[in-house]
């Protein structure tokens, strides 16, 4: 069984560009959420994609986006980048009204 | 609106001792509550749920923990420490059944492990 998977490792932007992150979920999972770790802080809720559509969200602003594809891995899209936007980025996956997610190892964006 | 409270943002025991990490929640329905370890640089690993099933939980690596309906509480233990669970620990809240808006985490408790 293939666990969650994420990419890049490390990514470094400067203020103002846009970036993407990417994710494969565990197999057998169709449902893909993502999450915000800023240093020294729990996990905040970004969005979760079930089917391709966003169906519940964080207290994020629209510049964040994700997209989920037919194979059930997903996007994370940020634009306008700020500086407070550096974070280890989650990804977790779960199956249809599961009631536990799994986690990626993460992405850490700086952004410069 | 769910919240999750971990008392202690620091907790020091020596090898051996027993482990108390406390987690309090507050939710508006029926809670599934969990814990999640992080290793440096590493994702969160879930060491057990609770579902609304038993009340007493068993975890991986000798973690319990303890669903308190009339304290809202979600304490995790371990009755003996190893210099191995130096971690941070992190309690979460969800409304269950793959709740749409995810879940909430505390800010986490740093484990540190004396020799």
């Amino acid at each position: 069984e293939t666990g969650v998977t994420q990419s890049p490792t490390h990514l470094i932007k400067t203020r103002g560009q846009q970036v993407t992150l990417r994710c494969s979920s565990q197999s057998g999972h169709n449902t893909v959420s993502w999450y915000q770790q800023a240093l020294g802080q729990g996990p905040q809720f970004i969005f979760q994609y079930y089917r391709e559509e966003e169906n519940g969200r964080g207290n994020f602003p629209p510049r964040f986006s994700g997209l989920q594809f037919p194979n059930y891995s997903s996007e994370l899209n940020v634009n306008a980048l700020e500086l407070d936007d550096s974070a280890l980025y989650l990804c977790a996956s779960s199956s249809t009204g599961g009631d536990t997610q799994y986690f990626g190892p993460g992405t850490r964006l700086t952004v410069l | 609106a769910q919240s999750v409270t971990q008392l202690g943002s620091h907790v020091s025991v020596s090898e051996g001792a027993l482990v108390l990490l406390r987690c309090n929640y507050s939710s508006s329905v029926p809670p599934y509550l969990f814990w999640y370890v992080q290793y440096p640089n590493q994702g969160l690993q879930l060491l057990l749920k609770y579902t609304s099933a038993a009340t007493l939980v068993k975890g991986i690596n000798g973690f319990e923990a303890e669903f308190k309906k009339s304290e809202t509480s979600f304490h995790l233990t371990k009755p003996s420490a190893h210099m191995s669970d130096a971690a941070e620990y992190f309690c979460a809240v969800s409304r269950g059944g793959g709740g749409a808006d995810g879940l909430t985490f505390g800010k986490g408790t740093h484990l540190i492990i004396q020799p």
